[in-house]
């Protein structure tokens, strides 16, 4: 069964305290891994995909490595304003409509705090 | 205006009430979707328009009724609802890509209340 779980719930750092959230994943084909950040009372904002294992991307302060069965969201340094839920998705490989194969896991709040 | 515009973002609506969700995209997308958003679970697919093709998840009630009368609107038409439906109902738009991975562009959401 395709599903995406993601560690911890919630995470709190002080600020420059860096840290990782972790998106293990199980699917039928690997088509992408994306993580999108959603702050309160707004729909979640793109920031990356991963294509396939050994592939990094980076972003500020963000660094999102994949691998066969997880995926790492690397904060170096945070800010107060890096404060969002993340949520990681995963899209499977298969069907021809893109959403209806796309699972995602339940986000991990985290609290940078000055 | 720019992006996926969702209106209204606050709607409070008792269990007899008929009321619509309306969503609008600016991106020159040709696929819309609704998502159910609630406390602690991942986000529920409901419907997805992908060049003029419906794709519905089939656990979703039919209290709730999409409709897309172009690629650039979209909404979700809402009667008899229970309490239970409580929830933030996402709008997202994407450019199907064949076989690619499929970036999702999400509205600001809905937040719906059902008394």
């Amino acid at each position: 069964e395709d599903q995406v779980t993601q560690s911890p719930e919630a995470l709190r750092l002080q600020e420059g305290e860096s840290s990782s959230l972790n998106c293990s994943y199980t699917v039928s084909g690997l088509r992408g891994l994306f993580w999108y950040r959603q702050d309160p009372g707004k729909g979640p904002e793109f920031l990356f995909t991963l294509y396939s294992a050994g592939e990094e991307k980076e972003k500020e302060r963000l660094k999102a490595t994949l691998t066969k069965k997880e995926s790492f969201l690397h904060i170096t340094a945070p800010k107060p304003e890096d404060s969002a839920t993340y949520l990681c998705a995963v899209q499977a490989s298969g069907l021809r409509t893109g959403a209806n194969n796309l699972f995602f896991g339940t986000g991990t709040r985290l609290t940078v705090i000055p | 205006e720019t992006g996926v515009t969702q209106t209204p973002r606050h709607l409070v609506m008792g269990m007899t009430n008929k009321k619509s969700l309306k969503c609008e995209q600016h991106l020159g997308h040709n696929a819309m979707y609704w998502y159910k958003q609630s406390a602690k679970k991942p986000l529920e697919l409901m419907f997805v328009y992908s060049l003029e093709e419906r794709v519905e998840n089939n656990s979703v009630p039919s209290r709730f009724s999409p409709e897309c009368p172009n690629s650039s609107h979209l909404f979700l038409h809402l009667h008899t609802l229970q309490p239970e439906d409580s929830a933030l109902y996402l709008c997202a738009s994407s450019r199907q890509q064949g076989a690619g991975a499929n970036v999702l562009t999400f509205g600001a959401g809905s937040r719906l209340t059902v008394l």
